[in-house]
């Protein structure tokens, strides 16, 4: 059973807002990933962490920020919403088992 | 060239039937190999994963990984509506970077 949460399940915003995106997992995993689907899409890899203190950015080009202060925290910032930030925001986590688990998802809208 | 390529379908079978579901990959460092399963608005769900060559079987679901040729596939037997969905391959290399293809959606038809 994969213990890996999202938050906001749903968001609408307005442009220029500032928003946090939270994933928690209660696993103890090490490797953590953030993806940007759009509907109907492929998964883009946006931000992932090795660990505390490491990020770093995924092969799609994203505005948003990351940090991992503690291990079972993988937060995702958008400083300044745009509607170009309309998408799904996937959470995932692995560790010595190698599996992948994802969270629910944040589906994000900004009108 | 993609770290990961899969046919995008729509695969069609009908209910009973054997849905085969192929990918290939680039870079043959690749350590580990995953299927996926995703229901449209859904996150991904892990089906299966395979690390050495040959066939490895859950339920109804058999992955086969050939290193030499660099491809993996999923078999899905006895086919169910319940397993119509996009399935994902999945590969790890690089100190555990997950690359994903683009997914195989399969419709399986009553």
């Amino acid at each position: 059973e994969a213990d890996i949460y999202q938050t906001p399940r749903y968001l609408v915003i307005g442009t220029g807002k500032k928003i946090t995106l939270e994933c928690s997992q209660t696993m103890g995993h090490d490797k953590m990933y953030w993806y940007q689907q759009d509907p109907g899409m492929e998964l883009h890899l946006i931000h992932y962490s090795y660990g505390v203190n490491s990020t770093e950015k995924g092969d799609l080009s994203s505005e948003s920020t990351v940090s991992r202060i503690r291990t079972e925290h993988f937060p995702l910032t958008l400083e300044s919403a745009r509607p170009s930030h309309t998408s799904q925001y996937l959470c995932a986590s692995t560790g010595t088992g190698r599996d992948a688990f994802f969270g629910q998802g944040t589906r994000l809208t900004v009108v | 060239q993609k770290e990961v390529e899969q046919n995008s379908g729509p695969l069609s079978v009908p209910e009973g039937a054997i849905a085969s579901l192929n990918c290939t990959y680039s870079d043959r460092v690749s350590q580990s190999f995953f299927w996926y399963r995703q229901y449209s608005g859904k996150s991904p769900e892990l089906i299966m994963s395979i690390y050495s060559n040959g066939d490895k079987e859950d339920g109804r679901f058999t992955a086969q990984l050939n290193k030499a040729s660099q491809y993996v596939s999923l078999l899905i037997r006895d086919s169910q509506p319940s397993d119509s969905a996009t399935y994902l391959c999945a590969v790890i290399r690089n100190f555990n970077k997950f690359y994903f293809g683009s997914g195989t959606k399969l419709n399986v038809k009553p």
